[in-house]
């Protein structure tokens, strides 16, 4: 039930633009996305919980296509700063509804911008 | 305080050893997570505490043992581990489980020996 990224890497220019894709083959309850520099913690960008929902931070925004099982994450105008690896997270829709309580890293993409 | 502390950063044990691993918080956050990460892989999830409660055990060999003594701490009890056990071990946590985006600590960076 491991969510499956694409692109596995990206190179891009400062200024730049990218997205990011994140699939599940199962129904999701919320989709999360967060960014890993090397030798640093995972940091939390944001959560998407209803199909449909777009969410913004800074010029880093997402996507979540609830019937589909999809998000996507969009990188405007890249920064240096930018660079890391980002993962989506995916929780899965429990029989109940709610969900199954357990996040769940795709595969990661890297991400390197270069001046 | 908006930070998961873990301690140690780094960790150096035998195969026979026995050591654990700290994560506390204090953010009120009811839920806590074991994570596991290899190099140039996505963290891998090992355990769920829900509510101080042990919800999800994610088929982790029983040389692994967690404890929740409280809301704001977790443990991770190792013992007789395998040198392919090394990684970077990172806590978690969350407002309520499901639905709420995850800080994590900045992890112990543990070796097997």
């Amino acid at each position: 039930q491991q969510p499956v990224q694409s692109p596995q890497a990206v190179i891009l220019r400062e200024g730049e633009d990218a997205v990011i894709n994140c699939s599940s083959s199962k129904a999701l309850y919320s989709v999360h996305w967060y960014r890993q520099k090397h030798g640093e913690a995972p940091v939390f960008l944001m959560i998407l919980l209803k199909g449909g929902e777009q969410k913004g931070h800074e010029k880093i925004s997402a996507s979540f296509n609830e019937k589909k099982q999809q998000s996507s994450l969009y990188l405007t105008a890249s920064q240096l700063s930018y660079s890391g690896t980002y993962f989506c997270g995916t929780e899965i829709r429990g029989n109940y509804g709610g969900s199954q309580g357990n996040l769940i890293f795709g595969k990661g993409t890297k991400l390197s911008v270069k001046p | 305080d908006t930070e998961v502390t873990q301690t140690p950063k780094h960790l150096v044990m035998g195969m026979t050893n026995k050591k654990s691993l700290k994560c506390e918080q204090h953010m009120g956050h009811r839920a806590m997570y074991w994570y596991k990460q290899k190099a140039k892989k996505p963290p891998e999830l090992m355990f769920v505490y829900s509510y101080e409660k042990l919800s999800i055990n994610e088929s982790v060999p029983s040389r692994f043992s967690p404890e929740c003594p409280n809301s704001s701490l977790l443990n991770l009890h190792l013992h007789a581990l395998q040198p392919e056990d090394s990684a970077l071990y990172l806590c978690a946590s969350s407002l309520r489980p499901g639905g709420y985006g995850y800080t994590f600590g900045s992890g112990t960076r543990l070796t097997v020996v």
